[in-house]
């Protein structure tokens, strides 16, 4: 079974700076999709970004970027010029290319982000 | 946009109560989802299901139940509520459809049992 491991429970980072949460995941699979979601405290959890992994190259969304290494199983998201509505849950998550119809999500533990003004 | 909206977002209930948590989405959406979430835990697969009555147990299926009867609507059940399940509860949409497969989550419903 594929596991997500979010080492870091909890980062801070400076309103303006730069920071980089990290993932890392075990599959067999050589094809399949990374995901970053963010939860801030309303609850909702907001698709930050999407990584396929027969893409070599990097996902970007305008602050949020990815550094994706396949072989080492990594997944962190970095996110730039950090603002103050940065601050909430991220989950990092892994799913298996879609079989039969069915497909789930599974997910790290999260790590709480605080941005300090 | 893709609207998931769960019915409640509070509830208090009583230890062995029935307790349905509803979810509904507007986008047509093959597969829904209930996750359950827990501090230090992480987001948990209660059940899935990929079409009309349909459903697959996920990862923590016991002392729940669900229900889709229509494609939009996708029903959590408890048939007896415990204090251990107090807990937030997260469903989502999916469509095969869309390249990707971007899972939408509700809002949560936070149950407590008291």
């Amino acid at each position: 079974a594929q596991t997500v491991t979010q080492s870091q429970p909890e980062m801070s980072v400076q309103e303006a700076e730069t920071v980089t949460l990290s993932c890392t995941y075990d599959t067999s699979e050589s094809d399949y999709y990374l995901f970053w979601y963010k939860q801030p405290p309303s609850r909702q959890m907001i698709l930050v970004i999407r990584q396929e992994a027969y893409k070599q190259q990097n996902a970007t969304e305008n602050r949020f970027s990815v550094n994706f290494q396949k072989a080492a199983k990594s997944f962190s998201l970095k996110i730039s010029d950090s603002q103050l509505g940065d601050a909430a849950m991220y989950f990092c998550a892994y799913r298996s290319p879609t079989q039969g119809g069915s497909e789930k999500l599974v997910f790290g533990k999260g790590t709480k982000l605080t941005v300090n003004p | 946009d893709v609207k998931v909206t769960q019915s409640s977002r509070y509830l208090v209930k009583r230890t062995g109560e029935k307790v349905f948590l509803e979810c509904v989405q507007d986008m047509d959406h093959e597969n829904m989802f209930w996750y359950r979430q827990d501090p230090g835990l992480g987001l948990r697969l209660i059940y899935f299901s990929y079409d009309v009555k349909m459903k697959e147990k996920g990862d923590i299926p016991e002392g729940y139940s669900v229900s889709r009867e229509k494609k939009e609507r996708f029903s959590l059940i408890l048939e007896s509520a415990s204090t251990n399940q107090t807990s937030m509860y997260l469903c989502a949409s999916s469509s095969d459809r869309v390249p990707g497969n971007t899972i939408y989550f509700g809002e949560g419903s936070w149950l407590t049992v008291v």
